[in-house]
């Protein structure tokens, strides 16, 4: 089954602390992983895709296939971070279009 | 253009009113999506769009009418709702052949719908 587990509703942290969001997956075939971020009053936006390997706003997610997870993390938490963030992943190789999301981590970051 | 615009922002409607959402693109994404979004939730897939053909309709009441009039729209026609219905309508776009890379989905601002 095709599935994506966030295990924490809430993580708060304060001001400069490490931040780091689990993310688990299960898919039969190849998934392509995403983090997006939806902060309060604004659109749903991708934060990061695995495939790109990159860092923005100081955030990175490595996908380790061997663990089946996608942790997003950032060494610094700034107070601008907080938000709701999602995990999400998309299959390919097959016909299918949909993105599976996770059911979110709600970060606060404490000043 | 990188964004994924929809129209009206708010919307409150009765149960026996008859109104439509509207979302447009134009990044060329041949791909075309409605979501449902109640508060602190993931967005729940309601119909999928690829090639302005519907793909996948996630058992939808039929009280949620969707259409895709050409690559760049997609519109959501509502009647007859009921107030379990009202929750944050997000549209979003993508490349519609899946692939290695490139399978990110762009969401619009969503229009918060409230049924009266």
């Amino acid at each position: 089954a095709q599935r994506v587990t966030q295990p924490e509703k809430l993580l708060s942290v304060f001001k400069g602390a490490p931040v780091e969001l689990k993310c688990n997956y299960s898919y039969s075939g190849s998934p392509e992983l995403f983090w997006y971020v939806q902060y309060s009053r604004q659109r749903l936006q991708l934060l990061l895709r695995h495939i790109s390997r990159e860092s923005i706003k100081g955030f990175t997610a490595d996908l380790n296939k061997g663990e089946t997870s996608f942790h997003l993390k950032k060494p610094f938490a700034q107070e601008e971070d907080s938000a709701m963030y999602y995990c999400a992943l998309s299959g390919y190789g097959g016909a299918t279009n949909k993105l599976i999301f996770g059911t979110g981590t709600l970060l606060a970051v404490q000043p | 253009d990188t964004e994924v615009t929809q129209t009206p922002k708010h919307l409150v409607m009765g149960m026996t009113n008859k109104k439509s959402l509207k979302c447009e693109q134009h990044m060329g994404h041949r791909a075309m999506y409605w979501y449902k979004q109640k508060a602190k939730k993931p967005p729940e897939l309601m119909f999928v769009y690829s090639y302005e053909k519907l793909s996948i309709n996630e058992s939808v009441p039929s009280r949620f009418s969707p259409e895709c009039p050409n690559s760049s729209l997609l519109n959501l026609h509502l009647h007859a709702l009921q107030p379990e219905d009202s929750a944050l309508y997000l549209c979003a776009s993508s490349q519609a052949i899946p692939r290695q890379g490139g399978n990110e989905q762009y969401f619009g601002p969503g229009t918060r719908l409230t049924v009266t």
